[in-house]
């Protein structure tokens, strides 16, 4: 079955650093990879997908992630964290079979001034 | 108006209680989902739906049944409340493919008591 593992339930930066949020992938056939966000209170919405199109993917708020098929990865970065940013993050997996979306465990982002 | 409603918002029930949360979509998507969120587990799949005649388990259906009145419409039922079954609970829609976007409503916090 596909799945998909968030490295790290808590990541905290400094307003300004890097944000690195790790996603990995357990499929053989390359799938359908997102990322969604969710500030307090709200429901997700998307940051950005994977679709094959091409392996370095850029969202919404300056985000980008990179699909590395030999690492089965797919990680968020953000090059200069803000205030704003912090929330949970979700990487999710789709494939052609079955149409479900599977979600990660989520990794809460805290940005420190 | 959202894409996706969700109501009640927030739920206050007894153990033993039967409850329906309710989710209405206006996107005009076939495919329709509801998830839990758990702190520490993400989003987990509870049933989904392709039509009105196309019903499918997720992967925590035990103690949930669902009822797809029309397209745009997605009940979710406990037919007997319990304390673990309090959670955030989340209904989305999505198009055709694999690669396509979920949208989300805004939750329902329910609280088993």
């Amino acid at each position: 079955a596909q799945s998909v593992t968030q490295l790290g339930s808590h990541v905290s930066v400094s307003e300004g650093a890097l944000v690195l949020l790790r996603c990995n992938y357990s499929s053989s056939v390359p799938p359908y990879l997102f990322w969604y966000v969710q500030y307090p209170n709200q429901g997700l919405q998307l940051l950005l997908k994977y679709t094959s199109a091409a392996t370095l993917v850029k969202g919404i708020n300056g985000f980008e992630a990179e699909f590395k098929k030999s690492e089965t990865s797919f990680h968020l970065t953000k090059p200069s964290a803000h205030m704003s940013d912090a929330a949970e993050y979700f990487c999710a997996v789709s494939r052609n079979q079955g149409g479900k979306l599977i979600f990660g465990q989520g990794t809460e982002l805290s940005v420190k001034p | 108006d959202a894409d996706v409603t969700q109501t009640p918002r927030n739920r206050i029930t007894k153990t033993g209680k039967r409850i329906m949360l309710e989710c209405s979509q206006t996107k005009g998507h076939d495919r329709m989902y509801w998830y839990r969120q758990d702190p520490g587990l993400g989003l987990r799949l509870i049933y989904y739906s392709f039509d009105v005649k196309d019903i499918n388990k997720g992967e925590i259906s035990d103690g949930y049944s669902v009822s797809r009145q029309a397209q745009a419409k997605f009940s979710l039922s406990l037919e007997s409340a319990i304390p673990n079954q309090t959670a955030l609970y989340f209904c989305a829609t999505r198009g055709e493919g694999s690669g396509t976007e979920a949208f989300f409503g805004q939750g329902t916090r329910l609280t088993v008591v």
